[in-house]
């Protein structure tokens, strides 16, 4: 158990349906990343918050994607109009970070999104 | 962009003997890190390996970097059943602000 939770961790939708997930990081974590993850890769990066700034999005985060850290505790990632191609793994993590040597990130168990 | 590759994409080996994984990667880093992840759950944190360190154990973990070839292996010894999973490097940038993972080796320890 890594301490951070993610709402829920089943999602099957329809193609067009907006879909939002929930991430409550370790309490006392100032970062928290947002990736996706398909079948047989790794987890890519979509963007990453400090507090509640997001600092960081990837190309990979088009503009149905959007990601919120309002008050610096957990966020929400919410995917407009959804796509087949949308259906992943979305992981979420957290670190505590003081400087850039030594960073360790903790995930959560992943929210699974279907788009049918 | 994913940055690190790990070889072999997939391993296959009995209980009780050594596991090496390898991983390259692009550019200058911060540190690397390993994670393992069970099939459909999220990933655990192994190790953490600084750039100007060469070599880190960790119980039967055993992780080395050479920043000269941008490469690093993970050894897991006398394998168990329960090692079976997949394994992530993760390259982290010199900001540290971001973590790029490879493509991750599949591991299959058989009883």
């Amino acid at each position: 158990d890594t301490g951070v939770s993610q709402d829920p961790r089943h999602k099957i939708t329809k193609r067009g349906q907006n879909v939002t997930f929930r991430c409550d990081p370790i309490s006392e974590h100032n970062r928290l990343y947002w990736y996706r993850q398909t079948l047989g890769q790794g987890p890519e990066f979509l963007t990453y918050f400090q507090n509640e700034a997001q600092l960081e999005k990837s190309r990979l985060l088009s503009d149905r994607f959007s990601a919120e850290r309002p008050k610096g505790s957990f966020s929400t990632l919410e995917i407009q109009r959804t796509e087949q191609g949308d259906s992943a793994m979305y992981l979420c993590a957290s670190s505590l970070w003081r400087d850039s040597s030594g960073n360790t990130i903790y995930f959560g168990e992943g929210s699974w999104l279907t788009v049918v | 962009s994913q940055q690190g590759e790990e070889d072999p994409q997939a391993l296959s080996i009995q209980e009780g003997e050594n596991a090496t994984m390898n991983c390259s990667y692009k550019t200058s880093i911060n540190n690397l890190q390993w994670y393992r992840q069970n099939s459909g759950r999220g990933l655990v944190h192994l190790i953490l390996i600084r750039s100007n360190e060469r070599e880190k154990h960790s119980g039967r973990l055993r992780v080395t970097l050479d920043t000269s070839k941008k490469s690093s292996s993970l050894l897991i010894t006398a394998s168990r059943a329960a090692d079976t999973a997949s394994y992530f490097c993760a390259t982290v940038h010199s900001t540290g602000n971001q973590f790029y993972f490879g493509t991750g080796t599949s591991l299959t320890v058989i009883p």
